[in-house]
């Protein structure tokens, strides 16, 4: 079982709907958590980051933490079609100094 | 502001022979990571370099060497490629644990 998972998708919705992205995770020591998002062709660009259990919001997105069922979620609101990228998980331990990436889930959002 | 630069954007070697890959970062980061990515994988650490000096292997380091030239330069070598190494290479780097890593742009190696 991999350490951080994450369904592969596609996820494909309309312009304008709200996108839920999930991912689980198995090792209690990972007490940071981030959010990438990688467009076709370039390297992966943080997009938010958490420490607490609890909500975090950042315009259009909101990152959602509860380390008790050590599950991840990312909601995109209002989608647009320049959303449209692979969105990668990574948790990452206290003092720790590597990130472990999930498989990443691919958003199409459709005009 | 230049950030994580990697060099070659793009390179197809035939089985056997070597190459270096370069990535180079302007943050004075401490830390810098090589990472592969293919379909269905995500992104899987190869080597890691954790301050100038130093350095550690990672999930997949079988095949793969190495070197921390200095605080931002950090080379990953490849002494005789096989097709499995086809993949496409990132190299990031973070100045610390609680702080993002900073990605490159990628060298997308094919090896024949």
């Amino acid at each position: 079982q991999k350490e951080v998972e994450q369904d592969p998708g596609p996820l494909s919705v309309p312009e304008g709907a709200i996108v839920s992205l999930n991912c689980t995770y198995s090792n209690s020591a990972f007490q940071y958590f981030m959010w990438y998002r990688q467009y076709s062709r370039k390297g992966p660009e943080l997009l938010m980051y958490t420490y607490s259990s609890g909500n975090k919001e950042d315009g259009r997105f909101t990152a959602q933490v509860d380390k008790s069922s050590k599950y991840i979620s990312l909601f995109i609101r209002d989608s647009q079609p320049s959303d449209s990228a692979t969105y990668l998980c990574a948790p990452i331990k206290a003092a720790g100094n590597k990130l472990t990436f999930g498989g990443g889930t691919r958003v199409l959002v459709k005009p | 502001n230049a950030g994580v630069t990697q060099t070659p954007k793009f390179q197809v070697l035939k089985t056997g022979q070597s190459m270096t890959l370069q990535c180079a970062q302007d943050m004075n980061h401490n830390s810098m990571y090589w990472y592969r990515q293919d379909p269905g994988m995500g992104l899987r650490l190869i080597y890691y370099s954790a301050s100038e000096g130093t350095t550690d292997k990672g999930e997949v380091p079988n095949g793969y060497n190495v070197s921390r030239l200095n605080k931002r330069e950090f080379s990953l070598r490849l002494e005789s490629a096989a097709p499995s190494q086809t993949s496409v290479y990132f190299c990031a780097s973070m100045r610390d644990f609680d702080q993002p890593q900073h990605f490159g742009d990628g060298t997308r190696l094919s090896i024949l």
